[in-house]
């Protein structure tokens, strides 16, 4: 049972648009900020978005992130088949830990 | 390019312990908070602690699972980080990962390594 609540699996077509949500608490969401992460399998987890809508270095534009309260949600623009990935959100907790959401599994059709 | 190599993964018997080992480069170490997280099979991403940098005292947290079980250190003159795990248990079988907070950027993890498998099974 995860922290942070992702639904399992999204999907859509190629160029279409997709987005992942991800909710929390007052613990984690609602007091620090939010990043996400794609995890295709065999390979390192990489990260995508940070500080809820901010893009590290040689992440496309297609990828943003918001958040709103205890929630945040990841968009990915114009899809493509490589984008077929695991996709996890992250945030710190009061708890001093850090915490993931369960994971979403994204089909491109 | 930041690189993050773990070693040291096998299988070990139930109530065993193994040591894991990171090598890092491409940023500078002594200022990142480092870290494991792991991927049991067929399950999500599961953080399983840190340490912060020597400016942060070098503390430790970890995720309830582990504590007391895991402990996390670091050799900066190595740029190399550690995991000692004890009294290993079947749940505690996956991947194991590296993975590294920089000051330069705001999330847990900024990085990830390839990961090491461990399997823990009789």
């Amino acid at each position: 049972q995860s922290v942070l609540t992702q639904p399992p699996s999204v999907s859509a077509a190629p160029g279409q648009k997709v987005t992942i949500s991800c909710s929390g608490s007052s613990s984690n969401i609602g007091y620090y900020s939010v990043s996400w992460c794609q995890h295709l399998p065999g390979t390192a987890p990489k990260l995508l978005i940070y500080e809820n809508y901010k893009r590290p270095s040689g992440i496309p534009d297609r990828f943003s992130g918001s958040k709103s309260g205890t929630s945040a949600t990841l968009a990915i623009t114009g899809l493509q088949t490589g984008d077929e990935a695991d996709y996890y959100c992250v945030a710190w907790d009061r708890s001093l830990t850090v915490v993931f959401g369960g994971g979403t599994k994204l089909t491109v059709l | 390019e930041v690189q993050l190599v773990e070693s040291g993964g096998g299988l070990v018997k139930p109530g065993g312990s193994l040591r894991l080992s990171c090598a890092a480069s491409g940023f500078t170490f002594i200022n990142a908070w480092v870290g494991w997280g792991r991927q049991a099979p067929g399950k999500g991403l599961e953080w399983i602690g840190h340490i912060k940098s020597r400016d942060g005292g070098e503390a430790t947290d970890y995720a309830a699972p582990v504590k007391g079980r895991f402990t996390i250190s670091r050799d900066d003159s190595k740029n190399t980080l550690y995991l000692q795990m004890d009294s290993l248990e079947t749940e505690d079988t996956g991947v194991y990962y590296c993975t590294a907070d920089v000051p330069t950027l705001g999330a847990p993890i900024d990085y990830w390594g390839q990961g090491t498998l461990v399997t823990v099974s009789s």
